[in-house]
């Protein structure tokens, strides 16, 4: 089975602190990706990663950093952490696009409270 | 205005009732196009995977795409209360990086 395995399921930070979430997926997927889900509003992207080293920003990268130093860990960082940064973060992984079955199969999402 | 559209429900139907879930679009140059499942407290989960325009069908489950109206949906035949969850759409262009957009996501209830 394909397993994409988030460091937390419930993260409480306070306001300024530098919050990192962890990812690790096991089945060598070149790419990776940082959603946030909010209601509403559905998922995000924040940040996506096709290859190690490399990285693309999303459509609301404002606030975040990612880092992609091995191919099975991408980690998303908050820099500043803010209270409109509380939200459900969800970390996905996938094949490279060449082929058609590009089936993103997602984390268990970490809730993170800025408080 | 959102490269996909979504209407988030929530939507409430008694059980054995055929459901239709739609998303519509902007960007003509997506090609391939999936419909998600959300279980509650849990990550989404691939339930349908749709090449260009056209339909397929797994089970009680139908995914319809039609490009020429940028719309696309999902039927549920003969729902039943394991259904019961977050359903969304999320599609991409032909490129490499796997990039996909999602829709706000269907809060479906089926009741017994």
């Amino acid at each position: 089975d394909v397993k994409v395995t988030q460091s937390s399921r419930y993260l409480v930070k306070r306001t300024g602190e530098k919050v990192f979430l962890e990812c690790v997926q096991d089945m060598d997927h070149e790419n990776m990706f940082w959603y946030r889900q909010d209601p509403g509003l559905g998922l995000r992207l924040i940040y996506f990663s096709y290859d190690v080293k490399m990285k693309e920003k999303g459509d609301i990268p404002e606030g975040y950093s990612v880092s992609r130093e091995k191919k099975e860990r991408f980690s998303l960082i908050l820099e500043s952490a803010s209270t409109n940064q509380t939200s459900m973060y969800l970390c996905a992984s996938s094949l490279k696009s060449g082929s058609l079955n590009t089936e993103a199969f997602f984390g268990q999402g970490t809730r993170l409270t800025v408080v | 205005q959102k490269e996909v559209e979504q209407d988030p429900g929530p939507l409430s139907v008694p059980e054995g009732a055929i459901v239709s879930l739609n998303c519509t679009y902007s960007n003509s140059a997506f090609q391939y196009f999936m419909w998600y499942r959300q279980y509650s407290r849990k990550g989404p989960e691939l339930l349908m995977y749709t090449y260009s325009s056209g339909n397929k069908e797994d089970g009680r489950f139908t995914a319809q795409v039609d490009k020429s109206s940028k719309y696309i949906s999902l039927f549920i035949r003969d729902s039943q209360p394991s259904d019961s969850a977050t359903y969304l759409c999320a599609m991409r262009v032909t490129s490499n990086t796997g990039k996909l957009i999602f829709g706000q996501g269907t809060t479906l209830q089926v009741k017994p």
